[in-house]
């Protein structure tokens, strides 16, 4: 079964639009770790962030943002007023606690920003 | 720090050629990562070493593919024979230690081409 499951396979937007990138995670383990990372057309991953289960509280950097629910297993990205730069595709990734570096990765969503 | 290095960082070859991967992970990191990438399959996890020894190799596709880690400073993934489903991106990266909640920093990759 798919762990981290990214429904948005590919996504257009207009530059300076708000953009959400959805993230479900499916875990039974009570410790748990959510990360998103950038693929750019350079090809390199870029890590952007990691949240814990017990740490629910949204986080914000600069125009990323960051809204984790437990309630609903969902750990989605907002970019506010996208730029051209932020065309990437992006993937969400999970850890638990019991199976220590297995990281879990999703299919990847790739956002175009259309200037 | 430099990051991640890998080479090469692209690598055409024959099929059935032996072919060998290299990543230097950053400097006081203790554990390795070698990720394969395909359109199809997505991000795999290869094989994960922590202070040098192989913990999980689960991942490793066939016989045809090893890897090593003689220091905490190198490591290399050998495809022999290399075949044209081999063709994907490679890629290495490390974390400061194993636990589930450390981020893995990756290298720019190693795009492989079996032709």
């Amino acid at each position: 079964a798919q762990k981290v499951t990214q429904a948005q396979t590919e996504i257009s937007v207009v530059e300076k639009e708000d953009v959400t990138l959805d993230c479900v995670y499916e875990t039974r383990d009570t410790t748990y770790y959510l990360f998103w990372y950038k693929q750019p057309p350079s090809g390199e991953l870029v890590f952007l962030i990691r949240r814990n289960s017990f740490d629910e509280q949204n986080e914000i950097s600069g125009r990323y943002s960051w809204n984790f629910q437990k309630s609903t297993s969902s750990f989605n990205f907002t970019i506010t007023a996208s730029q051209v730069v932020d065309s990437a595709v992006y993937f969400c990734a999970l850890s638990e606690e019991n199976t220590g570096n297995q990281f879990y990765f999703g299919t990847g969503t790739s956002l175009t920003v259309i200037p | 720090d430099a990051g991640v290095i890998q080479s090469p960082r692209h690598e055409v070859t024959e099929m059935g050629q032996e072919v060998t991967l290299r990543c230097k992970p950053i400097s006081g990191h203790n554990s390795l990562f070698w990720y394969r990438q395909t359109m199809m399959r997505g991000l795999e996890l290869l094989i994960y070493f922590n202070n040098n020894v192989p913990i999980d190799d689960s991942g490793m596709p066939e016989d045809r593919f090893s890897a090593k880690m003689p220091n905490a400073s190198f490591s290399t993934l050998k495809i022999q024979p290399s075949e044209p489903r081999d063709s994907a991106v490679y890629f290495c990266a490390s974390s400061l230690w194993g636990g589930a909640n450390t981020e893995a920093f990756f290298g720019q990759g190693t795009r492989l081409t079996v032709v």
